[in-house]
């Protein structure tokens, strides 16, 4: 199974500072064939379903806005808030779809300082 | 617009069964995978199990494999999730998930397995 590990566990920003959240999977989830990095960023914020943010790890799902970016490739990956705002406050999950079991970061809590 | 409502969530003991449901609607529902993934009360994101677009595939975690069948009707739209030899450490909120990655969530089903 490729173990996915989110760092730090817990975050405090100040309002309009970058935010910045890393995943390291245990193994690459670059699919040569396609050059895709098969991992997404998930935001949920308490009592809601998650909600996709960024998958291919770095293309935004529509809608999302584009203070959220995602970057990194094979192992190591970034999801960054460029200016945090007051509604980002939410737990932030990676995730790996490259191979079954589809597994999910621990998830990063991230707080308003 | 695209809507997953899940049902059947509910309290069983250990040990019992339990079906969920997921009426999808707002897309082609046979054009697309679909996945439970659920959530231990305070704990993080847990996938359970996908199946493919046709139903021809199916995938599950070790921690349910030989207990929980996924499967889906296209005539009803309906995805379904049958939990058998429930435990206790299956007590959580089930979500249905659309796509891969999971694009779109259900509200979820809470299902709670005690005596």
């Amino acid at each position: 199974d490729i173990v996915m590990t989110q760092s730090p566990d817990s975050l405090a920003v100040s309002l309009g500072e970058r935010a910045t959240i890393n995943c390291k999977s245990s193994q690459s989830v670059l699919y040569s064939s396609n050059n895709e990095n098969y991992l997404a960023w998930y935001q949920q914020k308490p009592g809601q379903p998650p909600k996709l943010l960024i998958y291919w790890a770095s293309t935004r799902e529509s809608g999302v806005p584009d203070r959220f970016s995602g970057s990194g490739s094979a192992t190591d990956f970034t999801l960054t808030i460029s200016s945090l705002q007051a509604e980002d406050v939410a737990v932030y999950y990676c995730q790996q779809y490259y191979s079954t079991p589809y597994t999910f970061g621990q998830g990063t809590k991230l707080e308003i300082k | 617009e695209v809507q997953l409502l899940e049902s059947g969530g509910d309290l069983v003991q250990p040990g019992g069964s339990l079906r969920l449901s997921c009426a999808a609607s707002g897309f082609t529902f046979s054009s697309y995978a679909m996945s439970w993934v659920r959530q231990a009360p305070g704990k993080g994101l847990e996938w359970v199990s996908s199946i493919s677009g046709s139903g021809g595939s199916t995938y599950y975690a070790d921690s349910v494999k030989g207990r929980f069948t996924i499967s889906r009707d296209t005539s009803r739209n309906t995805l379904y999730l049958q939990m058998n030899s429930l435990r206790a450490d299956d007590t959580a909120v089930y979500y249905c998930a659309k796509d891969r990655p999971e694009k779109v969530w259900g509200q979820g089903t809470l299902v709670t397995v005690s005596s």
